[in-house]
């Protein structure tokens, strides 16, 4: 059975730490895994990795992807009280002729305390 | 403005009187999804739809209905609705059916069965 486990489940840490959070998989079929986060309201797109090693940036949002051991993390430096949010990882899921849809992680819930 | 739009935003009812939470989409994709998100349990896909009148079971389709009669609109329907099924409800939808593409979500539905 597919799963995608994300850890910590949840982490509270005050503004200008460094957090790493971790994705790992076990996908059949694996091409990709996304980040996502969410605040109150809908999932919005942060990165999607397809190629191992290769980092992925956005400002202080970074992320990478271990093919070989079947995990990502996503880092967060000098955070900010507005980063926090939950952050969930997806694989994308195949069978037959495309992709039928998105495996997520339960989600790591990140508190950043002033 | 590109967009996915679910209405009604919040619902309250009651067990047995069915209801339809509609899912619109504006960016002419072919790929429409319906998840439940849920404390503990995450992101879970119900029913998704490869294209107009093609539509396939997710992890927890158990007390659910779609239909996809045209390319924008997929709603979805409980025709009994049982207080299990109170959860936060998010449509996504993504253009092609590789998996790798970015998919993008409504803003939430919460629903609450008594």
């Amino acid at each position: 059975e597919d799963k995608v486990v994300q850890s910590p489940l949840s982490l509270v840490v005050h503004e200008g730490d460094t957090v790493t959070l971790n994705c790992s998989y076990e996908v059949t079929n694996f091409r990709s895994l996304l980040w996502y986060k969410q605040e109150k309201k809908a999932p919005t797109f942060l990165f999607m990795l397809t190629s191992s090693g290769i980092e992925k940036k956005s400002g202080r949002l970074s992320s990478i992807l271990d093919k070989k051991e079947l995990f990502s993390i996503l880092n967060i430096t000098a955070t900010q009280t507005g980063d926090s949010a939950i952050y969930l990882c997806a694989v994308p899921m195949y069978s037959g002729g495309g992709a039928d849809g998105l495996t997520f992680g339960k989600g790591t819930h990140l508190i950043i305390q002033p | 403005e590109a967009q996915v739009t679910q209405n009604p935003r919040y619902l309250i009812t009651v067990t047995g009187k069915k209801l339809t939470v509609t899912c619109s989409q504006n960016m002419n994709h072919e790929y429409m999804s319906w998840y439940r998100q849920d404390p503990g349990l995450g992101l879970r896909q119900i029913y998704y739809s490869m294209n107009v009148e093609v539509t396939d079971k997710g992890d927890v389709p158990e007390g659910y209905k779609v239909s996809r009669k045209e390319k924008r609109n997929f709603p979805l329907i409980l025709e009994s609705p049982s207080p299990n099924q109170t959860s936060l409800y998010f449509c996504a939808s993504r253009k092609g059916l590789a998996g790798s593409n970015e998919q993008f979500f409504g803003p939430g539905t919460r629903l609450t069965v008594l």
